[in-house]
């Protein structure tokens, strides 16, 4: 079945640590998205990609960056985790920016 | 700043009955909307999309308007069952916005009593 696979699908993490959250689709989406959901904040996203090669900041981008080697992959990775990183990681992709957005099944991430 | 508000934030309905989500925005100038419904522990799903120049957009027992003027949409669910327990989000793209240009609403949590 076509969509988005994220993993892992959970993770404990020590403050401190590097962490890298994976995102794979296989629609050939060109726009890639990554959002943190957190309650009582509604989901903010972090960064963005229009097609391959090019990434933009979002709302909430300190603490984590993104790469986009390729129109499949979008990782988002963590260098130095903070318990403020705790939240739900969810993945998305459209087929053209303003297209209907696919998500992916999230990441619960626990900086401890 | 975009802001997208839900109203009710919660809600119990038993089943059978139709019933109205409302969404909310502040600033007109949007290129589409769209509804999504997320189920525990999942990722959001898409349901409708409305561009700006459309009035409704309708999926089976869904039905999505946009007042794009009024800044407001609402999401109609006829004959509600069970299954349809979600919370529902809304979210809006500004115009000429690209991929950074959505803002989300913080949902209604959905319950249909059996």
């Amino acid at each position: 079945i076509a969509g988005i696979t994220q993993a892992p699908t959970s993770q404990i993490l020590a403050a401190g640590r590097r962490m890298t959250l994976r995102c794979t689709q296989d629609m050939r989406h060109n726009a890639m998205y990554w959002y943190r959901q957190d309650l009582g904040l509604g989901l903010r996203l972090i960064h963005y990609s229009n097609t391959a090669g090019t990434t933009g900041k979002g709302e909430v981008p300190d603490g984590y960056s993104v790469s986009r080697a390729n129109t499949d992959d979008f990782p988002l990775t963590l260098a130095s985790a903070v318990p403020s990183q705790t939240s739900v990681y969810f993945c998305a992709s459209s087929e053209q920016a303003n297209s209907p957005l696919h998500f992916g099944n999230g990441t619960r991430l626990t900086v401890t | 700043k975009q802001e997208v508000t839900q109203i009710p934030a919660a809600l119990s309905v038993p089943e059978g009955e139709n019933l109205v989500l409302n969404c909310s925005f502040t600033d007109s100038a949007i290129y589409n909307l769209q509804w999504f419904r997320q189920d525990p522990g999942k990722g959001l799903t898409s349901l409708l999309l409305i561009q700006s120049s459309q009035r409704e957009q309708t999926s089976g027992r869904l039905n999505a308007s946009l007042d794009k003027s009024s800044g407001r949409s609402t999401l109609y669910i006829a004959a509600s069952q069970p299954g349809d327990s979600a919370t529902y989000l809304c979210a809006v793209s500004r115009s000429g916005g690209g991929a950074d240009g959505l803002t989300f609403g913080k949902g209604t949590h959905l319950i249909i009593q059996p």
